[in-house]
């Protein structure tokens, strides 16, 4: 079974710009959810879909974004880019909504801004 | 607010020991507890996921355990291989699937 994919792997944008990354769920699964990595922060949640609905969202401006479409697959975009954009984004897929599945990672896109 | 802590945020080892890597959280209202390993600039490969009801979950030479009345989750990885070598990190379920991760810590299995 395929895992999660992420798409493009690296990206370099300058500042304003807006960016959308691509996420590919592992087969059957219905929630998504994204994060960001960076070195001062850490990991910090984003938002989770789940049958294409926005359903819990973390603490980032409106600059954030995302979607999902009806096989799962996810969007996020990221307008008017700033410096401190430059980050890891990971999306994670698991079977159902709820915190009793197992979240899966894809391999991230590395973002950077100049 | 759940805040989760790993300390320390670094370790060095020689081949063979054996570890534990601790993980603390302070809301014990969780509905799962899940490991993760990170290699330098890759995703996140899950070790292991204990669920809130579970004391301990074992795979090969990793076992997890879980206490949620003290908040405290600690991985024992086993006769430690330099392959061992990577980042760390537990992360805390809570509602709607969101996890809350630590820092991390970045073991170093020397030969």
């Amino acid at each position: 079974k395929a895992g999660v994919t992420q798409t493009p792997r690296y990206l370099i944008k300058t500042r304003g710009q807006q960016v959308t990354l691509s996420c590919s769920p592992i087969s059957g699964h219905r929630s998504v959810s994204w994060y960001q990595q960076t070195p001062g922060q850490g990991l910090q949640f984003l938002f989770e879909y789940f049958s294409e609905t926005q359903r819990n969202k973390g603490n980032f401006p409106g600059r954030f974004s995302g979607r999902q479409f009806s096989n799962s697959r996810s969007e996020m975009n990221v307008s008017t880019l700033e410096l401190g954009d430059s980050a890891l984004y990971l999306c994670a897929s698991s079977l159902q909504r709820g915190s009793y599945n197992e979240q899966f990672f894809g391999p991230g896109t590395r973002l950077t801004v100049l | 607010k759940q805040e989760v802590t790993q300390i320390p945020a670094a370790l060095s080892v020689p081949e063979g020991e054996n570890l534990v890597l601790n993980c603390s959280f302070t809301d014990s209202a969780i509905y799962n507890l899940q490991w993760f390993r990170q290699d330098p600039g890759k995703g996140l490969t899950s070790l292991l996921l204990i669920q809130s009801s579970q004391r301990e979950q074992t795979s090969g030479r990793l076992n997890a355990s879980l206490d949620k009345s003290s908040g405290r989750s600690t991985l024992y990885i086993a006769a430690s291989q330099p392959g061992d070598s990577a980042t760390y990190l537990c992360a805390v379920g809570g509602a709607n699937s969101k996890l809350t991760f630590g820092k991390g810590i970045t073991l170093s299995v020397r030969p």
